[in-house]
């Protein structure tokens, strides 16, 4: 019965190579997001989705790319990874605008 | 830019005593600020909230509040558990209606038995 899910949640691979994080939430929630936590333990918001539709974009590479099927889906694609890529991602969903639920988060690892 | 600061990264509180945890910011457009809590390889979970029309709100043993001339919030755990061992987050958005949220780098909280 898990609210908002995440997988893998570990991720360890290689610089160059493309990755995907999957998340899914089951909360009926219209809105999705990316979050990156890096090494100084900023939380800071990548992607918005708003029923399917991006809402925000931070200043984020375009080696990025999210992808949201349905309301229920918010994947996120990384092409050419490379180090400083290493961080642990979040996906969170809410009900409009109202606070966030948080996924366990992925820790990718790349080197 | 930081628009959302947590200046204290760590706290230690005796069990049963209060915890007082800080958040200042930046941006005099913000309008609604959250209180996160997350444990190791734990997703943030919401704690309370507080809207800029109000200056305190209450939920059981957390109480936030809010000084918009200092532009300056805090959380106030009562009594402090150890349970209550985390880091804590603040987190503020402007304009309602928006679903951008600013987040602070967090401040850990070790309550001590």
């Amino acid at each position: 019965d898990t609210a908002v899910s995440q997988t893998p949640k570990y991720l360890v691979t290689q610089m160059g190579n493309d990755k995907s994080i999957k998340c899914e939430q089951n909360l009926g929630h219209d809105t999705m997001y990316w979050y990156k936590q890096d090494s100084k333990k900023f939380l800071k918001i990548m992607f918005s989705y708003n029923n399917k539709e991006l809402i925000i974009n931070e200043t984020v590479p375009n080696r990025f790319s999210p992808k949201s099927p349905d309301k229920a889906h918010l994947n996120l694609h990384i092409n050419s990874l490379e180090l400083g890529d290493s961080a642990v991602y979040f996906c969170a969903s809410s009900f409009s605008y109202n606070e966030q639920f948080f996924g366990p988060g992925t820790r990718l690892t790349v080197l | 830019d930081q628009q959302v600061k947590q200046n204290s990264p760590s706290l230690s509180v005796q069990e049963g005593r209060i915890s007082i945890l800080n958040c200042d910011y930046t941006n005099s457009m913000f309008d609604y600020f959250l209180w996160y809590k997350k444990y190791p390889a734990e997703g943030p979970t919401f704690l309370i909230s507080i809207s800029s029309i109000k200056d305190k709100n209450e939920d059981g043993r957390f109480t936030v509040f809010l000084n918009k001339s200092a532009k300056h919030l805090s959380l106030h755990i009562v009594p402090s558990q150890p349970g209550d061992s985390a880091v804590y987050f603040c987190a503020a958005s402007g304009t309602s209606g928006t679903y951008k949220y600013i987040f602070g780098t967090g401040t850990r909280l070790k309550v001590l038995a």
